[in-house]
C-alpha cells in the first residue's frame, strides 16, 4: 500500500490550527493507521494509533481522524514544539509502509 | 516502560553483512513484536520486518532474502542481520517494540556502509 502524505510542506504559527492529509492507494485494513511525530536527531514518537486513538502522554490537541484510505491528522492551536517532520504508517497490511511525511514549519 | 538500545558497528565495507542488537529492558520481551526501522539520512523511514518472541517473522519484500531478525529471550535481545551491503543501505537502524496501542523506539544507530 503506497501512503501519499499531503502537503509536503505546511507554514503555520503558534496557536493557528493544521491539518494533515494522508490518503492510502488502497483500503487500510482495519484502519491500522499511525501517525508519529519526528523531530531532528531524534527517534519518531507515536501520536495516534488505530486511524483516531491517542497514544499515552500526547496532548488532546493532536486528533486522528478517517478511515478507508483517507485519514487526517489535526493539530489545534500549535505549540512550538510541534513544529516537526510527521509521517503516517499502515499496518494493516504486509509489507507495513510509511507516507514520505509533511514538514510543519513555522511561518 | 520497555527501553530500547540499539548496538553495532557504525561502520561496514560493501558486500559484508551487518549484525545489529537491541536490548530490551523494563518490559517483558514475550509481550512485543519486535521491528526494525530504517531511515536514510536526509530521507524517511522504511519498515525492515518484524520478529515475534515465538520466532515467527515477517520481512520487506524489498530485502529480497538479505535479511534475518531473531530473538534471545534468555538475553533480552532482538537482532538484525542485513547481508550483502551496499552503499543503499546506509540509514539509522532503529528497534521498534509494539503492542496493539503503544510504540517503543530504540534511539537508532547509524550504520554507513563505505570501504
Amino acid at each position: 500500500i503506497v501512503l501519499s502524505q499531503s502537503p509536503g510542506t505546511l507554514s503555520s504559527s503558534p496557536g493557528e490550527g493544521a491539518t494533515l492529509s494522508c490518503r492510502a492507494s488502497q483500503a487500510v485494513t482495519s484502519n491500522n493507521l499511525a501517525w508519529y511525530q519526528q523531530k531532528p536527531g531524534r527517534a519518531p514518537r507515536l501520536l495516534i494509533s488505530g486511524a483516531s486513538s491517542r497514544a499515552t502522554g500526547i496532548p488532546d490537541r493532536f486528533s486522528g481522524s478517517g478511515s478507508g484510505t483517507d485519514f487526517t491528522l489535526t493539530i489545534s492551536r500549535l505549540a512550538p514544539e510541534d513544529f516537526a517532520v510527521y509521517y503516517c504508517l499502515q499496518y494493516g497490511s504486509s509489507p507495513y509502509t510509511f507516507g514520505q511525511g509533511t514538514k510543519l514549519e513555522i511561518k | 516502560q520497555v527501553q530500547l538500545q540499539e548496538s553495532g558497528p557504525g561502520l561496514v565495507k560493501p558486500s559484508e553483512t551487518l549484525s545489529l542488537t537491541c536490548t530490551v529492558s523494563g518490559g517483558s520481551i514475550s509481550d512485543y513484536s519486535w521491528h526494525w526501522v530504517r531511515q536514510p539520512p536526509g530521507k524517511g523511514l522504511e519498515w525492515l520486518g518484524y520478529v515475534y518472541s515465538t520466532g515467527s517473522t515477517n520481512y520487506n519484500p524489498s530485502l529480497k532474502s538479505r535479511v534475518i531478525m531473531s530473538v534471545d529471550r534468555s538475553n533480552y535481545q532482538v537482532s538484525l542481520k542485513l547481508t550483502s551491503l551496499t552503499a543503499a543501505d546506509t540509514a539509522v537502524y532503529y528497534c521498534v517494540g509494539a503492542t496493539d496501542d503503544s510504540h517503543y523506539w530504540g534511539q537508532g544507530t547509524l550504520v554507513t556502509v563505505s570501504s
